[in-house]
């Protein structure tokens, strides 16, 4: 079974900055797209970004275009989302999912990011 | 402009089915989606991938009483003798040239 397990959430102030990491336990990582999406309180799921299985393609959903970054580490089943220039709009429970030829067939359980001064 | 139209909210009785729709937008009947599920306090669970031609592919663990079919630009979710424990959000997604799109959710009252 495909666990993935976030971590790297927490309170921070507008502006600030946070790391998520996402670590994979198959050691079939490397052989898949990975994508990172949130969940807002009360609402539904927004897809954030995602990352090519050599990390050479990387897309963004506009709202974080410029202010959050995508990466991975192959050797350690992993992927990151760093985030900058963090707003109250940001404030959200952040999954990480693989991606399987465009299904998110497995998801993390997921780290909440609340962004309030 | 690729959009999953999904209604906000749905109901059927224990022990009874429940047929789930996600629509997608004019000229994406093509398309396959997926379906998951999402539990009060948890992470969504990957349910199955439904294709334009009605096929369908459940996740590991998935049970049978899940079924997906398919028709134009609508994919469906049936989920047959439902349990209390189906009582949840599903969303549709679906993805295209390397993003993910999501409908908006239907939650589920299990009467």
């Amino acid at each position: 079974e495909v666990r993935l397990v976030e971590s790297g959430g927490g309170l921070v102030q507008p502006g600030g900055s946070l790391r998520l990491s996402c670590e994979d336990s198959k050691f079939t990582f490397r052989i898949y797209w990975m994508s990172w999406v949130r969940q807002a309180p009360g609402k539904g799921l927004e897809w954030v970004a995602n990352i090519k299985q050599d990390g050479s393609e990387k897309n963004y959903v506009d709202s974080v275009e410029g202010r959050f970054t995508i990466s991975r580490d192959n050797a350690r089943n992993s992927v990151y989302l760093q985030m900058n220039s963090l707003r109250v709009e940001d404030t959200a429970v952040y999954f990480c999912a693989r991606d399987s030829m465009g299904v998110l067939d497995s998801w993390g359980q997921g780290t909440l990011v609340t962004v309030s001064s | 402009q690729l959009v999953l139209t999904q209604s906000p909210s749905a109901s059927a009785s224990l022990g009874a089915s429940v047929k789930l729709t996600c629509t997608l937008s004019s000229g994406h009947s093509s398309y396959a989606i997926a379906w998951h599920q999402q539990q009060p306090e948890k992470g969504p669970r990957y349910l199955m991938r439904v294709n334009n031609d009605g096929s369908h592919r459940r996740g590991d663990g998935i049970p049978d009483r899940f079924s997906g079919s398919s028709s134009g630009t609508e994919r469906y979710l049936t989920i047959s003798s439902l349990q209390s424990e189906d009582e949840a959000d599903y969303y549709c997604q679906t993805w295209v040239t390397g993003i993910q799109v999501f409908g908006r959710g239907t939650k589920l009252t299990v009467l």
